[in-house]
């Protein structure tokens, strides 16, 4: 069964620390790694993805790292703010034509930020 | 501000009722979807439309009838709903393209309350 491990499934962090969440998959074909933010009461938002001829992507303060051998990525949240306190999902499809219809979501990973 | 509009936000309805949930984006693309996500938990894939045909439908049970009148248009018709159909529905769309995956963009859902 196609499977998105994500850990941790909570985490605290301080204001202007460093959060990471980590996921590690195990369909080799998979080709397309996004990450969502969600906020209570609102649906998933794109955050960032990326693509495995990259081993990593940076927008703003929000950067994947891809470790292709390992089948293993990690969003990384630098100087963490109040307002990312989130639930976080990692995710993963593989391309079959025409669209990437399903996406392997991770369990989710609670992120409060403490000011 | 999403791009992907759904309607009403909240839906309370009896196990005997009709009702259906509305999904609209202007963004021009081919894709739609139907997901359901329950409390803490990731979305879960229902329906998919490409190019306003049904793709994939996941085992849904036939009390959920999608429907996909034109291309920024999708609805998901209910009835004779159970309680643990109680959930955030969520409607997300994405691009059609013949050489890699694309982005999916969700709506924030109706929260649906089954009686």
């Amino acid at each position: 069964q196609q499977q998105v491990k994500q850990s941790p499934q909570s985490l605290i962090v301080q204001k202007g620390g460093i959060s990471i969440i980590n996921c590690a998959y195990e369909n080799t074909a998979f080709d397309y790694f996004p990450w969502y933010q969600q906020f209570p009461g609102k649906g998933p938002a794109l955050l960032i993805a990326i693509r495995p001829d990259v081993s990593e992507k940076k927008e703003g303060r929000f950067t994947i790292s891809f470790n292709k051998s390992a089948k293993q990525f990690s969003l990384h949240i630098m100087d963490s703010q109040p307002g990312d306190s989130a639930t976080y999902f990692c995710a993963a499809s593989r391309f079959s034509g025409g669209s990437n219809y399903k996406l392997t979501f991770g369990k989710g990973t609670l992120l409060t930020v403490n000011p | 501000d999403t791009e992907v509009t759904q309607t009403p936000k909240h839906l309370v309805m009896g196990m005997t009722n009709k009702k259906s949930l509305k999904c609209e984006q202007h963004m021009g693309h081919r894709a739609m979807y139907w997901y359901k996500q329950k409390a803490k938990k990731p979305p879960e894939l229902m329906f998919v439309y490409s190019y306003e045909k049904l793709s994939i439908n996941e085992s849904v049970p036939s009390r959920f009838s999608p429907e996909c009148p034109n291309s920024s248009l999708l609805n998901l018709h209910l009835h004779a709903l159970q309680p643990e159909d109680s959930a955030l529905y969520l409607c997300a769309s994405s691009q059609e393209r013949q050489d890699s995956n694309q982005p999916q963009h969700f709506g924030d859902g109706t929260r649906l309350s089954i009686l």
